[in-house]
C-alpha cells in the first residue's frame, strides 16, 4: 500500500536479540493493527492500537503508536526462534477498519 | 484458533471457471472483510458487510469478483471466468466490538 512503508523488508537476529519493526503512514490512523504471519497460513492477530501514545505488550513484543498517530512501532525482547515468521502492519485510514497493510517484515530468528 | 473458518483451502481450478469461497466467522462478528494476498505482499482489501449489508464494494478488483453474505452470518466470494492473474490467497476476516479484527486460515486458489 502506497499509504503505508514497513521497514526493515526483512531481519535476521540471532537468538536472544531485541529488534524493532517500523510502521509509518502519510495519514493519521484510526488504529493501527499489527499480525504475524507464517508461510501460507492466516494472519494472526498480535495488538491493536487506537490511541496517540498508546502502547501494549503481550509477553515479549511491546507495539507503540506515536502521539500523531501516524507511526507505530513493535519491539520484541529477548528473540526466540518461535517469533520467526512476517510481520504485517495494517491501518484503519477510513475509520471503516478497512485496512491497508504494508508489505510485510520477515524475521528470521537464528538459533 | 480466531473462530474465522473459511473452505475449501486450497482450490485449483482452470482459466475461466467460477469458483465460491466460503466464509463462516463466529456470530459476534457482525462487521466481515474480504482481502486478497499475492506472494510476497501483504493483503489488500476487496469489500465489507455489517451483517447482511455490503458497505463497501469499489474496491473488488472486477465486475467478475462479487461477494454475499445474505443472512448477516457466513460469507461467499465468487470470482467468474477465472484468469491466471486471480491466483492468489483470500482471506476473511471477522470483527466484533472490541474491534479487533480475526483472520481465517485463508482459501488458496490456483488458476490453471
Amino acid at each position: 500500500s502506497q499509504e503505508l512503508e514497513q521497514s526493515p523488508q526483512s531481519l535476521i537476529v540471532q537468538e536472544g536479540k531485541n529488534l524493532t519493526i517500523n510502521c509509518t503512514s502519510s495519514k493519521t490512523l484510526y488504529g493501527l493493527y499489527w499480525y504475524k504471519q507464517k508461510y501460507g497460513e492466516g494472519l494472526i492477530f498480535l495488538m491493536m492500537l487506537q490511541k496517540g501514545g498508546e502502547e501494549k505488550s503481550h509477553e515479549k513484543i511491546t507495539a507503540k503508536l506515536d502521539e500523531k498517530k501516524q507511526q507505530s512501532s513493535l519491539h520484541i525482547t529477548a528473540s526466540q526462534p518461535s517469533h520467526a515468521g512476517i510481520y504485517l502492519c495494517g491501518a484503519d485510514i477510513t475509520g471503516a477498519n478497512n485496512l491497508f497493510f504494508g508489505t510485510g517484515t520477515r524475521l528470521t530468528v537464528i538459533p | 484458533d480466531t473462530g474465522v473458518s473459511q473452505n475449501p483451502r486450497h482450490k485449483i481450478t482452470k482459466r475461466g471457471q467460477n469458483v465460491t469461497f466460503r466464509c463462516d466467522p463466529i456470530s459476534e462478528h457482525n462487521r466481515l472483510y474480504w482481502y486478497r494476498q499475492t506472494l510476497g505482499q501483504g493483503p489488500e482489501f476487496l469489500t465489507y458487510f455489517q451483517n447482511e449489508a455490503q458497505l463497501e464494494k469499489s474496491r473488488l478488483l472486477s465486475d467478475r469478483f462479487s461477494a454475499e453474505r445474505p443472512k448477516g452470518s457466513f460469507s461467499t466470494l465468487e470470482i467468474q471466468r477465472t484468469e491466471q492473474g486471480d491466483s492468489a490467497m483470500y482471506l476473511c476476516a471477522g470483527q466484533g466490538n472490541t474491534g479487533e479484527l480475526f483472520f481465517g486460515e485463508g482459501s488458496r486458489l490456483t488458476v490453471l
